[in-house]
């Protein structure tokens, strides 16, 4: 059962713009999350996290939100740029866990 | 550089055939993964070891086999080889107190 889920496979914005990618997730046990990039025939990259205790994680052009009440969480990228073109997977992990749980991945294709 | 290696990158299988996939960090992380990725499916894990000496099943297990050769190297066996394993094959490793992973570049593995 899939207790992350990236229910967007996709997303298209133009270049400059803000990119919003969307995550739920099922557990409530559940107490930090992590955002991957991928690139075509890459393996998947860090690009940022977030800690259950936080609502919000900036790094340059890159924030993370969560909203624990909801059991969801956002990333925004802005501006978009054209190499930030990827498949995004959000990942979740609570103490008790063993190994991250990652959603099914979003692909993002910011267009100039 | 410092991360997670893995061989080979490519490999074409007859069904029945059998090979192990070669991962090894220069980390010194204690936990070792293996994931693969299909299309639509995002990452599902197949095994992990949180430590030298441990092995665990994961989400998709059947079919493959794992061995902690030491802290560095982390294989992955296919006895005999089927079609439904045709897939991108991740490894990662994660240490330090920190929840993330480093992945390798993956193998992209064809049954026919």
């Amino acid at each position: 059962d899939q207790q992350v889920k990236q229910n967007s496979p996709s997303l298209s914005v133009q270049e400059g713009r803000i990119s919003i990618l969307n995550c739920d997730y099922t557990n409530s046990m559940f107490d930090y999350f992590l955002w991957y990039k991928k690139y075509p025939a890459e393996g998947p990259t860090f690009l940022i996290s977030i800690s259950s205790i936080k609502d919000k994680n900036e790094d340059g052009r890159f924030t993370v939100f969560l909203n624990k009440s909801a059991k969801h969480l956002s990333l925004h990228i802005v501006p978009s740029q054209p190499g930030d073109s990827a498949v995004y997977f959000c990942a979740a992990i609570g103490d008790s866990g063993y190994a991250l749980n990652f959603g099914k991945g979003t692909s993002l294709l910011v267009t100039p | 550089n410092a991360g997670v290696t893995q061989t080979p990158k490519f490999q074409v299988l007859k069904t029945g055939q059998s090979m192990t996939l070669q991962c090894a960090q220069d980390m010194n992380h204690n936990s070792m993964y293996w994931y693969r990725q299909d299309p639509g499916m995002g990452l599902r894990l197949i095994y992990y070891s949180a430590s030298e000496g441990t092995t665990d099943k994961g989400e998709v297990p059947n079919g493959y086999n794992v061995s902690r050769l030491n802290k560095r190297e982390f294989s992955l066996r296919l006895e005999s080889a089927a079609p439904s394993q045709t897939s991108v094959y991740f490894c990662a490793s994660a240490g330090g107190g920190w929840y993330g992973y480093t992945f390798g570049s993956g193998t992209r593995l064809t049954v026919v």
